[in-house]
């Protein structure tokens, strides 16, 4: 899997869009960007996943860049319920069972 | 759904002792994960199945057992627990037609 590189720490002001940037220029074609979030002492959250498209639900967007070495995940109106530690993660999905956390971005959203 | 779950959310063992960790997913998820993670760090995988039956080795299997004899429930089992595995343990689950996995609440496990 590619590695990734996020910043150690980041704070947003609530009700603004949180941007949690993820660099991985080591990406191979067939790797996936997944994201994951965790909120103190609580399991591991899916975010949103994506292999070149944007791509957007519910709870955030992930933005692509066209080469595919850095991605940008939004969410557009950060509540204090987002403070988590955010995962940026890139990985083959066909026949690879292992979702490698790295040490992620810890997301302070200010009130 | 209850999604995955997760008993005992607390332990202390002794040095020695043994334990299983229990996970149960009501789901119908064909595949179900057993991470550690130690303050301040990433998840690492312990072991995983793909399917009752079926269980595989992840990057930190040592010390640690599993079994998958029904869909539901995929147990953990600690032999002679040392302070290295003072961890929490997270279990996960995932169906087999998309690869993004959830999460039970976590085991806080503390070995002295």
């Amino acid at each position: 899997d590619a590695k990734t590189t996020q910043p150690t720490s980041m704070d947003c002001a609530e009700g603004r869009a949180a941007n949690l940037p993820c660099n991985h220029s080591t990406i191979s074609g067939n790797e996936y960007v997944y994201w994951y979030r965790q909120i103190h002492s609580q399991g591991p959250q899916y975010i949103i996943h994506g292999l070149k498209n944007n791509e957007t639900n519910e709870m955030a967007s992930l933005i692509i860049t066209e080469d595919r070495k850095s991605s940008t995940l939004i969410l557009p109106h950060a509540t204090l319920r987002d403070t988590a530690v955010y995962y940026c993660i890139v990985r083959v999905d066909f026949g690879n069972e292992k979702l490698t956390f790295g040490t992620g971005t810890r997301l302070t959203i200010i009130p | 759904n209850a999604g995955v779950t997760q008993t005992p959310k607390f332990r202390i063992l002794k040095i020695g002792q043994s334990m299983t960790l229990q996970c149960t997913q009501d789901m119908n998820h064909n595949y179900m994960y057993w991470y550690r993670q130690d303050p301040g760090m990433g998840l690492k995988l312990i072991y995983y199945s793909v399917g009752a039956g079926i269980t595989d080795k992840g990057e930190v299997p040592n010390g640690y057992n599993v079994s998958r004899s029904t869909t539901e429930d995929f147990p953990l089992r600690l032999e002679l627990a040392a302070p290295s595995q003072t961890s929490v343990y997270f279990c996960a689950s995932r169906a087999g037609f998309t690869y993004e996995q959830y999460f039970g609440p976590g085991t806080r496990l503390t070995v002295t």
